[in-house]
Formats: C-alpha cells, structure tokens, sequence
C-alpha cells in the first residue's frame, strides 16, 4: 500500500461543476502540498497545509490531520483545470512523497 | 525573481552518452530537490542537496547517476552511460526552512 493514496485517478466532469480529489496518507507528516500539472507543462505549487483550510480564487485546500486525509475542491470548473493534480506530503523537511496523481478532464 | 530555473528544456542523448541537467533555485532557497517523473507515471524522490552535501540520496539509483549542489552555480544532476530507462522528465524544486517548495519546469531527457 502506498504512503499517500489519491482518489479518483482520472475524473471527467462538465464545465461548471464542482470538483473534489481527495488524498489519504498513513505516515506522519509535517506539511501536505497541492500541485498541478498541465499536460506538457512544469509544476506548480498550489497550496501547502499543515491544518485547517486554505482558499485561492476557485481552489479550495483542506487538511484533517487526525484523519490523515485532505482534498481539493473545485469550484465553477473550467476547461483550463484540465491537469494532473498530485497530493505530496512532508515526512519532516526532508523529502515529499507523491500520492499518484489525479488526472482530471473538464469537458466544455 | 525569475523563479527555478531548469536548463536544457529538452535534452536528447544516445545510449552510453552523459546527460547534465542544470537547476538554479531562487535567491535564497537554502536546499534542491530532484524528482523524475517516467512516462505515464507520477512522481518520483531522487535527492535532497543543500549547499555542498547531500542530504538524502535514498531515490537515486545506486549507479550512473549522482547529484551536487555548489557553493556557487547551479545544482547538476548527471546521468552516466544513459540507457533508455532514463527517459523521463526531471525535476528540481528549491526552498528554504519550512516554506513552500517553488518547482522549475523540468527537462525532458529522451535516449534513443
């Protein structure tokens, strides 16, 4: 079993709904991250969370850390949220470990 | 700030050849990271390097390949005698103390 698991691993939705991709992890952590990918394209850091909730525009983080879970909403969905999203979680300061990715699809 | 900077974008080498990837943090990040990220997968941990040590090598192959990070320049991760394994993309992401991590675009190495 992995250290951080992320569901589902590919989703497609209609533009304008609302999106969640959700992560669980089984290791202590001190930080958990957010990051896109568009096809072809770098990385890019979304949010980092060490609890609570965090909100960017249409993005929305939230972390349970008694539950070791966390997920990432989408709101208003858009054709241009069509990337890979990855959930990586701190094991200290030293290393991320990468669930496996979210391949999501906003159809127009 | 220009951001991480990853050079070359792509880099296409034949079996056997070395490939040098280049990875110039920001101003200020204290440590890199390499990640690879092969064809149709996620992300991989290869190495955290601060200033002239390497701190964690546990994802990196134990041959062909090895990492530095100078006093000056940019951190290089170099790939011995490439086979067509290596084919991936290749990460670095700078940072310092407990901020978040800023990722470069990464280089596309092709063995053919």
């Amino acid at each position: 079993k992995n250290e951080v698991e992320q569901s589902p691993q590919n989703l497609t939705a209609q533009e304008g709904e609302f999106i969640t991709i959700n992560c669980s992890y089984s290791v202590g952590i001190s930080a958990l991250h957010w990051l896109q990918q568009h096809p072809g394209g770098g990385i890019v850091s979304l949010f980092m969370l060490s609890s609570g909730k965090k909100k960017h525009g249409r993005l929305i983080a939230t972390i349970n850390i008694q539950e070791k879970h966390s997920s990432l909403h989408i709101t208003a969905s858009h054709p241009r949220d069509s990337a890979v999203y990855t959930c990586a979680v701190n094991q200290g300061a030293q290393k991320l470990v990468f669930g496996q990715g979210t391949r999501l699809t906003i159809n127009p | 700030n220009a951001g991480v900077m990853q050079n070359p974008r792509h880099l296409v080498r034949r079996r056997g050849q070395e490939a040098r990837l280049r990875c110039s943090p920001m101003k200020g990040h204290s440590h890199v990271y390499w990640y690879r990220q092969l064809p149709e997968e996620g992300l991989k941990f290869m190495v955290y390097l601060q200033k002239e040590n390497i701190i964690d090598e546990s994802g990196m192959p134990k041959e062909r390949f090895s990492a530095e990070f100078p006093k000056e320049g940019p951190s290089i991760l170099r790939i011995q005698q490439v086979v067509r394994g290596d084919s991936a993309a290749y990460f670095c992401a700078g940072g310092q103390g407990n901020s978040p991590l800023h990722f470069g675009n990464g280089t596309r190495l092709t063995v053919t």
